[in-house]
C-alpha cells in the first residue's frame, strides 16, 4: 500500500548511544517532517524538508540532526541519546506544505532511551 | 505567533453526537484540519476546511468554523465505538511556512 514506511517501530537505547530512524514515503511527495509526540504534549515539529536538498529546523530540533537522502527518504538521527529523547516518533510528508491533502503520516518509532 | 487549543477529554454515549471544539489564533490561517489517532497508529486526515468557507459536511462529519471567534469545531453524527481515538485539529497561516501547527489532542471515549 502507498504511504510512509517508518523503520524500527520499537527501540530501546542505553543513555549515550547513537542511532538513526528511517523514514520513507512512496507518493512522489516533495515535503517530508519529523515530529514527536509526548503525552498531553501533542505533536512537535524536530525538523522538516521542503523540498529534496533543503531541511530546516521546526520547534525542538536540540539533540538531532536529519538527512534528506533522496525525494523518498527522510532520516532522523540521534548522536546522543538522552532520557529526554524517549518519545514516539512520527515521520510525515505532503506534496506541499499546508495544502488540502494535510500530511500522510507513518504509524510512528517508540523510543525508550534509558 | 501561533497556538492551538482543544480540550483533552470527551466521553459520549454510543449512538450520540460528538462535538470536539477547537480555538485557534492566527487569523492568516489558509487550511484547518482535523487528523484522527486510533491506538498505536499514526495520525489519519479526517477532513479539512478552507478558511474562507462557515461549514463543510462528509458523511457523519460536519465541520463548523467561526473566523470572527477563531473557532473550529468537529461534529461525528450517530457516534460508534469505532470513533474512540484521539482528535487533533491543526491549522496552516499564510504568515509562516504554512507548515501546521497542531493542539494537543482530544480523546474521545465511546461508551454503551
Amino acid at each position: 500500500n502507498a504511504g510512509v514506511t517508518q523503520t524500527p517501530k520499537f527501540q530501546v537505547l542505553k543513555t549515550g548511544q547513537s542511532m538513526t530512524l528511517q523514514c520513507a514515503q512512496d507518493m512522489n511527495h516533495n515535503s517530508m517532517y519529523w515530529y514527536r509526540q509526548d503525552p498531553g504534549m501533542g505533536l512537535r515539529l524536530i525538523y522538516y524538508s521542503a523540498s529534496e536538498g533543503t531541511t530546516d529546523k521546526g520547534e525542538v530540533p536540540n539533540g538531532y540532526n536529519v538527512s534528506r537522502l533522496n525525494k523518498r527518504e527522510f532520516s532522523l538521527r540521534l548522536e546522543s541519546a538522552a532520557p529526554s529523547q524517549t518519545s514516539v516518533y512520527f515521520c510525515a510528508s505532503s506534496e506541499y506544505a499546508g495544502g488540502k491533502d494535510g500530511y500522510t503520516f507513518g504509524s510512528g518509532t517508540r523510543l525508550t532511551v534509558v | 505567533g501561533e497556538d492551538v487549543e482543544q480540550s483533552l477529554f470527551l466521553s459520549v454515549r454510543e449512538g450520540d453526537s460528538s462535538v470536539i471544539n477547537c480555538t485557534y489564533t492566527d487569523s492568516s490561517s489558509t487550511y484547518l484540519y482535523w487528523y484522527k489517532q486510533e491506538p498505536g497508529a499514526g495520525l489519519q486526515l479526517l477532513t479539512y476546511i478552507f478558511s474562507n468557507m462557515d461549514m463543510k459536511q462528509d458523511q457523519r462529519l460536519t465541520v463548523l468554523l467561526n473566523k470572527k471567534d477563531k473557532h473550529l469545531s468537529l461534529r461525528i453524527a450517530d457516534t460508534q465505538t469505532g470513533d474512540s481515538a484521539i482528535y487533533f485539529c491543526a491549522e496552516s497561516f499564510s504568515g509562516g511556512s504554512y507548515i501546521p501547527t497542531f493542539g494537543r489532542g482530544t480523546s474521545l471515549i465511546v461508551h454503551p
